[in-house]
């Protein structure tokens, strides 16, 4: 079985420009998660789809970041325009929706803002 | 506001002996609690979880041990092995469902000497 898919692997941007990041989760998982992990913390929930809806997104920033889950399958995250606080691994996870133990995470893109 | 600390960034065990890997949390609200495990350029992945309702999982060479009352918990791993070096993380969550949200403490670095 394949895993959770996520590219690009390192992206190095500077402050302000703009950056997308896509997830393509384990076929048939409903749920779909994007974290952000800096480094020397844990991973933090950015937001949780289940199939195309939202169900959490508390700790998104909006004014400078999207996400989306078109069909219920792949979703992109976007940062518009991005800062140099936002350099971390960004990683996507996706669950059945059988439990917290069942989220499979993807390897992560690695942003750097200059 | 840390929900979730390991407050030891890193511990190195020789081969064959105890590792012992400690987390703390403030929010009594926890009831779900899970350890993950980390290597290089790659996502997290599940390694054992334990429920408010118990003290102790046990899942191989893997045991997690909770006191509610101090709020800690840890993970013991013996007899420890090299494959064991990795970051591990630990998390809590109010509910086990699939619509908990995970707060992870910030990691600690285990180094397992031959």
């Amino acid at each position: 079985e394949a895993g959770v898919a996520q590219s690009p692997r390192y992206k190095i941007i500077e402050k302000r420009q703009s950056v997308a990041f896509w997830c393509n989760p384990i076929s048939g998982h409903a749920t779909l998660y994007w974290y952000q992990q800096i480094l020397g913390q844990g991973p933090k929930l950015l937001i949780q789809f289940q199939n195309n809806g939202v169900v959490d997104d508390s700790q998104l920033p909006k004014d400078r970041f999207s996400a989306e889950r078109l069909k219920g399958v792949d979703s992109t995250l976007k940062i518009q325009p991005a800062k140099l606080e936002d350099s971390a691994v960004y990683l996507c996870a996706s669950s059945p929706g059988t439990g917290l133990e069942t989220q499979y995470f993807g390897p992560g893109t690695r942003l750097l803002v200059l | 506001d840390q929900q979730v600390k390991q407050n030891s960034p890193s511990l190195s065990v020789q081969e064959g002996r105890i590792s012992i890997l400690n987390c703390d949390y403030t929010n009594s609200m926890f009831d779900y609690f899970l350890w993950y495990k980390k290597y290089p350029a790659e996502g997290p992945t599940f390694l054992i979880s334990i429920s408010s309702i118990k003290d102790k999982n046990e899942d191989g060479r893997f045991t997690v041990f909770l006191n509610k009352s101090a709020k800690h918990l840890s993970l013991h791993i013996v007899p420890s092995q090299p494959g064991d070096s990795a970051v591990y993380f630990c998390a809590a969550s109010v509910g086990s469902g699939n619509t908990g949200k995970l707060i992870f403490g910030q990691g600690t670095t285990l180094q397992v000497k031959p």
